[in-house]
C-alpha cells in the first residue's frame, strides 16, 4: 500500500521568511512519481513539480525549491522569501508505476503573514 | 482555452435525494477522477477511468457511482446511500500515465441538509 504523510497541519509564516513543507512516504514499489501541488482559495490544484524515483537530484524554480531522499523516503518542499501569494494549501502525492491513480496526503496549510 | 469544467460551483440538496456533479474536459486527457477533500484528510479517491466505458473503485466508492459514456465526460452522482457527502468534490484528469501530472477543476462544493 501506498502511502503520504504530510505532518505539518498548518504552518504560519511572516512575508520573506523561508519555510520548508515535509512530506514523508511509503511505497513498496521501486518505481515511482512524486508531485507536489498548491491549492489556492479558489480551490483549484495546481502542479508545481514531479519527481521519478530514480532522480534524486535537487531541483530549484525560482523561490520553490524541493529535496528528494530516498534514503529518508522523503520529498520536501522549501519556499524561499515566502510572499503572501504564496499562502495556499499544498499537497504531496506520490503515483506508482502499477496503480492507477495518484495518492495524496493530508495537505499543509500555510499562512505568510505581510 | 483547455481545461476541466466542474458545475455548478455550489450545490444544495435535501438528505435522501440523489445529486449528479458535472465534469467535462477539452484537454483531449484518457484518464479522469473523481476525488472528494474533506477538512484535514486531504483528497481521497472515489472513482477513476482510464478509458470511455470502463471504470474503477478507488477508495471510498461506496455511495457514489459514474458513467464514462464519452471521452471528455465523468459525471458523479451522489446516492443517497453516501452516508456523510457534504464535501468538497474534485474533478481531475490526464494522460493516464504514471508520469502524468493531474489537470484538476475548481471543485463543487455539496451541501445535503
Amino acid at each position: 500500500a501506498q502511502k503520504v504523510t504530510q505532518a505539518q497541519t498548518e504552518i504560519s509564516v511572516v512575508e520573506k521568511e523561508d519555510v520548508t513543507l515535509d512530506c514523508v512516504y511509503e511505497t513498496r514499489d521501486t518505481t515511482y512519481y512524486l508531485f507536489w501541488y498548491k491549492q489556492p482559495p479558489s480551490g483549484e490544484l495546481v502542479f508545481l513539480i514531479r519527481r521519478n524515483s530514480f532522480d534524486e537530484q535537487n531541483e530549484i524554480s525560482g523561490r520553490y525549491s524541493w529535496n528528494f531522499q530516498k534514503s529518508t523516503s522523503s520529498f520536501n518542499f522549501t519556499i524561499t522569501a515566502s510572499q503572501v501569494v504564496d499562502s495556499a494549501v499544498y499537497f504531496c502525492a506520490l503515483s506508482e508505476a502499477e496503480n492507477n491513480d495518484m495518492r495524496f496526503g493530508a495537505g499543509t496549510r500555510l499562512t505568510v503573514k505581510p | 482555452d483547455g481545461g476541466i469544467t466542474q458545475s455548478p460551483k455550489y450545490l444544495f440538496r435535501k438528505e435522501g435525494q440523489n445529486v449528479t456533479l458535472s465534469c467535462e474536459q477539452n484537454l483531449n486527457h484518457d484518464a479522469m477522477y473523481w476525488y472528494r477533500q474533506d477538512p484535514g484528510q486531504g483528497l481521497r479517491l472515489i472513482y477513476y477511468s482510464q478509458i470511455v466505458n470502463d471504470f474503477q473503485k478507488g477508495d471510498i466508492a461506496e455511495g457514489y457511482s459514474v458513467s464514462r459514456e464519452k471521452k471528455e465526460s465523468f459525471p458523479l452522482t451522489v446516492t443517497s446511500a453516501q452516508k456523510n457527502p457534504t464535501a468538497f468534490y474534485l474533478c481531475a484528469s490526464n494522460q493516464g500515465q504514471q508520469n502524468s501530472p493531474l489537470h484538476f477543476g475548481n471543485g463543487t462544493r455539496l451541501t445535503v441538509t
